[in-house]
């Protein structure tokens, strides 16, 4: 794939937790973050730079930084515990990417 | 509301033909481009392909360039995904997503369908 995530990541209840996604096409896309819980369809959190769709919550940020995007969750609650991948463009621009995917576990 | 629900999944044998739909409501289907995106069991996303809003534009992956097609009826509201020659790893939730943009294509998502299961095996 041609964007990066860890595996797994863990978080204790109410703590702050960054998930990340590299790609050399981050440095000219934005990435988009998407939840999926087990068993749902999967849910766009963030998309574009920082954007968050309606009925998301604040508690959800992203930030970029050179061949790296973050999603980062502050004060994490059990309900986020689930599977988050980023989207952005591959290296042509022509067509959609998806990292492998973080699975995240709330302590 | 904003509705997408995907038919057509079901086991197919390897080598066979699938069309999968997407029929849209709750908004103005003939505005947004569309996407369809699968999950194989235990895997992550992998983005299919994408229709403008007006059909004059498809983009398909390499994983089905050659032997899947997407189009779209709106007077129907509805997406297709069409896919031949089906090999196991074809196995998968199918879902289609609507693109953000009002005819505008962003490749940015916004809502998803429920996805429709597709297996492939003798």
């Amino acid at each position: 794939s041609e964007l990066t995530q860890d595996p797994a990541v863990s978080v204790a209840l109410g703590q702050t937790v960054t998930i990340t996604c590299q790609g050399d096409t981050l440095r000219k896309y934005f990435a988009s973050w998407i939840q999926q819980k087990p068993g749902q369809a999967p849910v766009v959190v963030i998309f574009g730079k920082t954007n968050r769709p309606s009925g998301i919550p604040d508690r959800f940020s992203a930030s970029g930084s050179g061949n790296t995007a973050s999603l980062t969750i502050t004060g994490a609650q059990a309900e986020d515990e689930a599977d988050y991948y980023c989207k952005s463009r591959d290296s042509s621009g022509n067509y959609l990417v998806f990292g492998g995917g973080t699975k995240l576990t709330v302590l | 509301q904003v509705q997408l629900v995907e038919s057509g999944g079901g086991v197919v044998q390897p080598g066979e033909s699938l069309r999968l739909s997407c029929e849209g409501s709750g908004f103005r289907f003939s505005y947004h481009g569309m996407h369809w995106v699968r999950q194989a069991p235990g895997k992550g996303l992998e983005w299919l392909g994408f229709i403008r809003y007006d059909g004059g534009k498809k983009v398909l992956a390499d994983v089905v360039r050659g032997r899947g097609t997407i189009s779209r009826d709106n007077a129907r509201n509805t997406l297709y995904l069409e896919m031949s020659s089906l090999r196991p790893e074809d196995t998968a939730v199918y879902y289609c997503v609507r693109d953000r943009g009002s005819v505008l294509t962003t490749f940015y998502f916004d809502f998803w369908g429920q996805g429709t299961l597709v297996i492939v095996s003798s």
